[in-house]
């Protein structure tokens, strides 16, 4: 029972346009949302973060929006470069519940971004 | 680079057997998590460690155990090992173990079994 769901597995954008990524979730205890990424033989690398008590969060070129009622979020990537190819994993956790702290991760999608 | 290290990078070895995977954490990080990468799967959460004593417990299977030491570092013991657990497994520090910190990820273990 994924609890998380990336349910595009990959995504193709041209340089310069908007990458959208999408992650939705089962969990009403999650309260807290993070994306990484990871590019072929490294480890995963956090990217933004996002409370349940905001709706966005925006690091430069990356925005992440979070839907409650929906209980979806989004990573959006403005201007996407060739170098934004990785994979992108979106990842959930309760901060005050049982989960202590650990994250409970989709299965990534993976982003190409064509020059 | 994470700060985070992850000793072998690679492992083969045959089925029955037992392995040691070896991580790391960042200076200054309390808290170790284990993480197991299957094919075409996501990160699933193993086990985490704050401070020496374990903090949660995930899909980790009874034939694998863990522990973190006085220095911090924290070993995965992997026994009986079937076709199935070959993966990458990659552990990540935080700060804390609360959430409120990012996790900061090794560049993992690839563990093969024959």
């Amino acid at each position: 029972d994924q609890q998380v769901k990336q349910n595009s597995p990959s995504l193709s954008v041209q340089e310069g346009r908007i990458s959208i990524l999408n992650c939705d979730y089962t969990n009403s205890m999650f309260d807290y949302f993070l994306w990484y990424k990871k590019y072929p033989a490294e480890g995963p690398t956090f990217l933004i973060s996002i409370s349940s008590i905001k709706d966005k969060n925006e690091d430069g070129r990356f925005t992440v929006f979070l839907n409650k009622s929906a209980k979806h979020l989004s990573l959006h990537i403005v201007p996407s470069q060739p170098g934004d190819s990785a994979v992108y994993f979106c990842a959930a956790t309760s901060q005050g519940g049982g989960s202590q702290g650990n994250l409970i991760f989709g299965k990534g999608t993976k982003l190409s971004v064509k020059p | 680079d994470s700060g985070v290290t992850q000793t072998p990078k690679h492992l083969i070895t045959a089925t029955g057997q037992r392995v040691t995977l070896r991580c790391s954490p960042r200076s200054g990080d309390l808290s170790v998590y284990w993480y197991q990468q299957s094919l075409d799967q996501g990160l699933q959460f193993l086990i985490q460690y704050y401070n020496g004593e374990e903090r949660a417990k995930g899909n980790i299977l009874e034939r694998f155990s863990a522990q973190q030491f006085p220095d911090l570092h924290s070993e995965l013991n992997l026994s009986s090992l079937e076709l199935g657990d070959s993966a990458l497994y990659f552990c990540a520090s935080s700060v804390d173990g609360t959430g409120n910190s990012p996790l900061h990820f090794g560049n993992g273990t690839r563990l093969t079994v024959t």
